[in-house]
């Protein structure tokens, strides 16, 4: 079955310390979606990357960067120079190919991370 | 401005007392879908809708019914709610049926609670 793993409940740091948030996942579909979200105190979900299972660029967006290794199934969140700003709970997702013809995702259980001033 | 407009924000009602969320957006999206978020499970997909008049369950419909009248509107009911209905919901929305259209324009969460 498909499925997405954060295996980091919370993670605190200090500000300006990098952070990597780990995301693993299974899959049998050969052509496969993941994502990340952000949800801040606030509460909203904010859309972050997408990336698809042909791409395995490493992306990198400000302070943000995303390492996706197809030999891991893991599409691991790196925050560099970490702010208070960037505490939040966030989110990885898997699209799943379902025999409707159309695609639901799968969302982790969330990694949240506190940085300390 | 293009958003998910999901109302109320909180909620909190009686057990059997039926009730209505919301959810509309004005980004003329075909696929839209309600998630609830509890503690330790994520988000986990209620119902989705692949058009209008399209509906399909998700991995927790029971206890849940929603329509798909109008493309813009996506109301979730709860005909009967009971404590384990507690939750923070999501409305979202996104452009059609394949992962090709981004990701979720998700509302800003409804929060009920059932006592």
């Amino acid at each position: 079955a498909q499925k997405v793993t954060q295996a980091q409940t919370e993670i605190s740091v200090v500000e300006k310390e990098d952070v990597t948030l780990d995301c693993v996942y299974e899959t049998r579909d050969t052509t496969y979606y993941l994502f990340w979200y952000k949800q801040p105190p606030s509460g909203e979900l904010v859309f972050l990357i997408r990336r698809n299972s042909f791409d395995e660029q490493n992306e990198i967006s400000g302070r943000y960067s995303w390492n996706f290794q197809k030999s891991t199934s893991s599409f691991n969140f790196t925050i560099t120079a970490s702010q208070v700003v960037d505490s939040a709970v966030y989110f990885c997702a898997l699209s799943e190919a379902l025999s409707s013809g159309t695609y639901k995702y799968i969302f982790g259980t969330g990694t949240r991370l506190k940085v300390l001033a | 401005e293009a958003q998910v407009t999901q109302n109320p924000r909180y909620l909190i009602t009686v057990t059997g007392k039926k009730l209505t969320v919301t959810c509309s957006q004005n980004m003329n999206h075909e696929y839209m879908s309600w998630y609830r978020q509890d503690p330790g499970l994520g988000l986990r997909q209620i119902y989705y809708s692949m058009n209008v008049e399209v509906t399909d369950k998700g991995d927790v419909p029971e206890g849940y019914k929603v329509s798909r009248k109008e493309k813009r509107n996506f109301p979730l009911i709860l005909e009967s709610p009971s404590p384990n209905q507690t939750s923070l919901y999501f409305c979202a929305s996104r452009p059609g049926q394949g992962p090709l259209n981004y990701g979720y324009t998700f509302g800003s969460g409804t929060r009920l609670t059932v006592v």
